[in-house]
């Protein structure tokens, strides 16, 4: 079975300062692994996602995430934050074989810009 | 494109009354997915359906849980009775195909209160 493990719940940066949101995951097959954002009061919305090729994958609004299959790992970075970064963030990661199989989320990094 | 729609979007009621929630799901979309938010256990998967058909309702937490999509353009998860610790956010969504490499796309959520 799959999961994911978020490492911080919270990450606090200031306005304009890079910042990385760290997602392991664990599986015993190939996965899909994706990025949501959760702005306050809404629903989830795709950042960004990972499915082959090239480990460097590029989002919307100046994300990227860099998979790392020997770390197990999908870190999420933006070099520089705005204000209106600040939401919840989930990593989650399906399984590509068997036919559709649902996504399985982490437990979310909340970050909050400072001005 | 209107995206997946949700209501209420917001409900309070009293402990041991019915509640139902609605989704309409994205024309054309055939995986729908119900997802159950809060503080304490994150996204968790409570159902999903292909082309109107229940694949895995192993997340759905009691008997008291049920969910339903007569067709391709309606689902319902009901809660009878409802109790206190039922209260979430309970988000629908849904994907195009039923490859696991598609986007899936949220709903901004019910947000149930029971008291």
């Amino acid at each position: 079975a799959q999961s994911v493990t978020q490492l911080d719940s919270q990450v606090p940066v200031f306005e304009e300062a890079p910042v990385e949101l760290r997602c392991n995951y664990s599986s015993s097959v190939s996965v899909y692994l994706f990025w949501y954002v959760q702005y306050p009061n809404q629903g989830l919305q795709l950042l960004l996602k990972y499915l082959s090729g090239s480990t460097l994958v590029k989002g919307i609004n100046g994300f990227e995430a860099e998979f790392n299959k020997s770390q197990t790992s999908f870190h999420l970075r933006k070099p520089s934050v705005h204000i209106s970064d600040t939401a919840e963030y989930f990593c989650a990661v399906s399984e590509p074989f068997g036919g559709n199989t649902p996504l399985v989320f982490g437990k979310g990094t909340r970050l909050s810009v400072i001005a | 494109d209107a995206g997946v729609i949700q209501s209420p979007r917001h409900e309070v009621t009293e402990m041991g009354q019915e509640v139902t929630l609605r989704c309409k799901p994205i024309s054309g979309h055939n995986s729908l997915f119900w997802y159950r938010q809060t503080m304490m256990r994150g996204l968790e998967l409570l159902i999903y359906f292909n082309n109107n058909v229940p694949i895995d309702d192993s997340g759905m937490p009691e008997d008291r849980f049920s969910a339903k999509m007569p067709n391709a353009s309606f689902s319902t998860l009901k809660i009878q009775p409802s109790e206190p610790r039922d209260s979430a956010v309970y988000f629908c969504a849904t994907q195009p195909g039923t490859w696991a490499g598609n986007t899936i796309y949220f709903g901004e959520g019910s947000w149930l209160t029971v008291v």
